[in-house]
């Protein structure tokens, strides 16, 4: 069966600090791979989807940046964090073809001192 | 453009009573519609998706949801609520084709005993 790993589950880092957060997919070749942030009471800003190892679409323009290195590897990086990058981040995966439902990782918390 | 609509924030009902979660969307295609549950401090578990075959969609935890082209709407409901069913609830469409998905903002079911 498939799975999708998400670490680290909580972080807390200053402002203009670097980030990194890794997300991995088991058991399916050749996923459509997602990043989505949820703000606190609201719903899922998606952020960055990948069709192919390399292939990076941005939704919106932003502090961040996505890179998928391996076919089953997805990477959130930012190189100076803003306050406003707080947030819940979710990774998920999905088959490629219409109608294809998404599965999320469990989600890193990231807060911004 | 695709867009979802959730009526409601909050929902309040307690154990045993029916739980009714209303979703309508809009979409210049024919919709793929799914719904998510979120508990706290996790990621999205998928429900139940709508991809055009069944009307009633029978999903996991006991949930089902309705699609009725003629209201667009895509309900979702479950005969008994447990007060393990307090969680977020959201309704998400297809957009553009692909399998981005569009969320709506949620709808947090409260159950008491």
């Amino acid at each position: 069966s498939q799975t999708i790993h998400q670490w680290p589950a909580t972080l807390v880092q200053p402002v203009g600090s670097p980030l990194s957060l890794e997300c991995t997919v088991e058991g399916t070749s050749n996923p459509n791979l997602y990043w989505y942030r949820q703000a606190a009471g609201r719903g899922l800003q998606l952020l960055f989807y990948s069709v192919g190892i390399g292939q990076i679409s941005s939704e919106v323009p932003q502090n961040l940046s996505a890179s998928r290195p391996q076919d089953r590897q997805f990477i959130l990086s930012s190189k100076k964090l803003l306050l406003s990058d707080s947030g819940f981040y979710l990774c998920a995966w999905s088959v490629a073809g219409p109608g294809q439902p998404q599965h999320f990782g469990d989600g890193t918390r990231l807060s911004i001192l | 453009a695709q867009s979802v609509t959730q009526l409601g924030s909050h929902v309040s009902v307690s154990e045993g009573a029916l739980v009714l979660l209303r979703c309508n969307y809009s979409s210049s295609v024919p919709p793929y519609l799914f719904w998510y549950v979120q508990y706290p401090n996790q990621g999205l578990q998928l429900l139940l998706k709508y991809t055009s075959a069944a009307t009633l969609v029978k999903g996991i935890n006991g949930f089902e949801a309705e699609f009725k082209k003629s209201e667009t709407s895509f309900h979702l409901t479950k005969p008994s609520a447990h007060m393990s069913d307090a969680a977020e609830y959201f309704c998400a469409v297809n957009r553009d084709g692909f399998q981005k998905l569009v969320f709506g903002t949620g709808t947090r079911l409260l159950v008491s005993p």
